[in-house]
């Protein structure tokens, strides 16, 4: 079953425009990873944070993490068409060993 | 580097069949787990296997099954195929480290 919920489940901007995806998760977690995927391929791995941690950076990418809403949002600023793809948020959960559990996930689209 | 690669890329089985999918993790992984990931959903836990052990399991049928290999290598194997197992399964691999390394995934069809 999935754990968590991506929101929205689509969103369309244009190139220039920030970009925000939230998710929402059900158990208390590890950590809480982005992944994104281009056309059903394989999963690029994005950033990660750790449950003690509240928001992390990486390039363009901002995440915050709130465990006591149990839920995280993705920041991509300054998007480009090439940031088109899905996007996953995936909670490593504490069953004694490194399981990921994916939401639905959103999809992106930029536009030129 | 090489990244996780899976064969094949593609493959279409008929009902009742069975298949072997192939994952060979980053060199020094020692961990590798499986995911199936159907249309329009996100990528499922099937299995996960750490020294050549399975450390773990999803909600799956014993229809699957897996192994690894001690060059660290894994078999996913789908027996008596049904439509529902038409997906992308995913295979990624970990140093145990809390990141995973996906590959480009098998795209299974079963008609």
């Amino acid at each position: 079953s999935q754990q968590g919920e991506e929101d929205p489940q689509a969103l369309s901007i244009q190139e220039g425009e920030n970009a925000t995806m939230n998710c929402s998760y059900k158990t208390s977690i590890n950590n809480l990873q982005w992944y994104r995927q281009n056309s059903g391929r394989g999963l690029v791995h994005l950033i990660l944070i750790r449950s003690n941690e509240r928001e992390k950076h990486s390039g363009r990418l901002r995440v915050t993490l709130d465990t006591s809403k149990k839920s995280s949002s993705l920041l991509i600023t300054a998007s480009r068409a090439a940031d088109t793809a899905s996007y996953f948020c995936a909670t490593a959960v504490n069953t004694g060993f490194q399981k990921l559990v994916f939401g639905t996930g959103t999809r992106l689209l930029v536009s030129p | 580097d090489a990244g996780v690669t899976q064969s094949p890329t593609h493959l279409i089985k008929t009902r009742g069949q069975q298949v072997t999918l192939r994952c060979s993790p980053i060199s020094g992984h020692k961990s590798v787990s499986w995911y199936q990931q159907v249309l329009g959903q996100g990528p499922q836990f099937i299995f996960q296997y750490y020294e050549k052990e399975e450390r773990g399991r999803g909600n799956f049928p014993d229809r699957f099954s897996a192994r690894q290999f001690p060059n660290y290598s894994s078999e996913l194997n789908v027996n008596a195929l049904l439509l529902g197992d038409s997906a992308l399964y995913l295979c990624a691999s970990s140093p145990w480290g809390d990141e995973q390394y996906f590959g480009p995934g098998t795209r299974l069809t079963v008609t």
